[in-house]
């Protein structure tokens, strides 16, 4: 199976700060790379796809990057309800497989 | 708007068969590709598998063995069995509704989750 290394494993950060969050595959997984939000006793929250699509709805704070093995995504401008934890999860190799999750706390 | 919901006993005695039903509604059943993903305490997500109308279905190697996930197209339901559990299949488990290619998925709405402990 594909791994997929996040870092960091969690990070402070302000209201305003950007913030940038890795993942590399084990592998190449050419643009099949999606990035959840999850929130302490809830459902993932399915944020991008194909690298950088945003789903219907996610605020354009959130932008992703990358290709081959290393992603990246950013929020621009980290607000109140981003913190949260964060897990990207591949889709081009079997099984599909999730990142250890970063986890953005309040600074 | 695609809306799952998660349904089943908390509490599995170890050897016995977890089973659990995931409730669709939004969408037709026979429109998606239907698979749970579970999330043991504290720990990274992990894909079960996945079944598409009825008929398609595909496991994680890893509990291949012990899973089926089956639709009940009449109910607008599908389910999970896995069978021979241990204490490390305690996890909050999820349904979701996902987005397959010939060897992969992304998932787009996911059901609340539900918590199953298993223990005697």
């Amino acid at each position: 199976a594909i791994q997929l290394t996040q870092s960091p494993s969690s990070l402070s950060a302000s209201i305003g700060d950007r913030v940038i969050i890795s993942c590399r595959a084990s592998q190449d997984i050419s643009s099949a790379l999606a990035w959840y939000q999850q929130k302490p006793g809830k459902a993932p929250k399915f944020l991008i796809y194909d690298v950088s699509t945003l789903d219907t709805g996610v605020p354009s704070r959130f932008s992703g990057s990358g290709s081959g093995t290393h992603f990246t995504l950013t929020i621009s401008s980290l607000q109140p309800e981003d913190f949260a934890t964060y897990y990207c999860q591949q889709f081009n190799g079997f099984p599909p497989t999730f990142g250890g999750g970063t986890r953005v706390e309040i600074k | 708007q695609v809306q799952l919901h998660e349904s089943g006993p908390g509490l599995v005695k170890p050897s016995e068969t977890l089973s659990l039903t995931c409730t669709v509604s939004g969408v037709s059943i026979r429109s998606y590709y239907w698979s749970w993903v579970r999330q043991p305490p504290g720990k990274e997500l992990e894909w079960i598998g996945y079944n598409f109308n009825s008929g398609s279905t595909k496991y994680n190697p890893s509990l291949m063995s012990r899973v089926t996930i089956s639709i009940d197209t009449s109910k607008s339901q599908f389910s999970l069995e896995l069978t021979s559990v241990t204490a490390a299949d305690t996890a909050v488990y999820y349904c979701a509704s996902s987005y397959c290619s010939s060897n992969s998925c992304y998932f787009d709405h996911w059901g609340p989750g539900t918590l199953v402990t298993v223990s005697s």
